[in-house]
């Protein structure tokens, strides 16, 4: 299994509400990530998650929130978004950090 | 700062041999690697070069000159399915983290 999934695949939701994004692996890889991806331009890293535990944060606002409970999941949970935050939020995971990533199909995500 | 810039677009015809550049300059580096998106996709892998050459794989070849802080990846035998955007991609050793070139969007002609 060489899959990375994501879901939702579509997400509309207001500036007020919560929601989570979900990412899951079952590649036996040890980092996952988060990247930010705008039309045209290149994938933004967010978060990466190194044996389960934070190892960078680049500077992410806090309405984003990244959680990883275990080794194959991966998910951010997003509250008080702002229309700019409007994007295709992509995960993916590698077998160690700085090793060939393997990218799930995103989220496609508007801020009304 | 870091960067890894690469040409903005490139259109070639079927059949045709294009080359896609990418220079960086960052803080460290343990290797160059290479990804297509298609539009509305994820990227895929397609390589990496740790080490000085080339590195063939099928129609895509990929070259790294560590001295020069540049590589390159080489698309043969061009087919439509190629169009896509193209990234390069560098992790650093200083920071470890992933940093991706600014993108060449490739559009292949009939």
């Amino acid at each position: 299994d060489t899959e990375v999934t994501q879901t939702p695949k579509h997400l509309v939701m207001g500036m007020t509400n919560k929601k989570s994004l979900k990412c899951e692996q079952h590649m036996g890889h040890r980092a996952m990530y988060w990247y930010k991806q705008k039309a045209k331009k290149p994938p933004e890293l967010m978060f990466v998650y190194s044996y389960e535990k934070l190892s960078i944060n680049e500077s992410v606002p806090s309405r984003f929130s990244p959680e990883c409970p275990n080794s194959s999941l991966l998910n951010l949970h997003l509250h008080a978004l702002q229309p700019e935050d409007s994007a295709l939020y992509l995960c993916a995971s590698s077998q160690a950090p700085g090793d060939e990533q393997y990218f799930g199909p995103g989220t496609r995500l508007t801020v009304t | 700062g870091q960067s890894l810039e690469q040409p903005s677009e490139v259109t070639a015809v079927e059949g045709a041999i294009v080359q896609i550049n990418c220079t960086y300059q960052t803080s460290g580096f343990y290797g160059l690697s290479w990804y297509q998106q298609h539009d509305g996709g994820a990227p895929t892998f397609l390589s990496y070069n740790a080490l000085d050459g080339l590195e063939e794989t099928g129609r895509f070849s990929s070259f790294l000159s560590r001295s020069d802080s540049y590589g390159y990846l080489l698309l043969q035998e061009l087919q439509m399915k190629d169009s896509a955007s193209y990234f390069c991609a560098v992790y650093t050793s200083g920071t470890y983290k992933y940093i991706f070139g600014t993108g060449t969007r490739l559009k292949v002609l009939a």
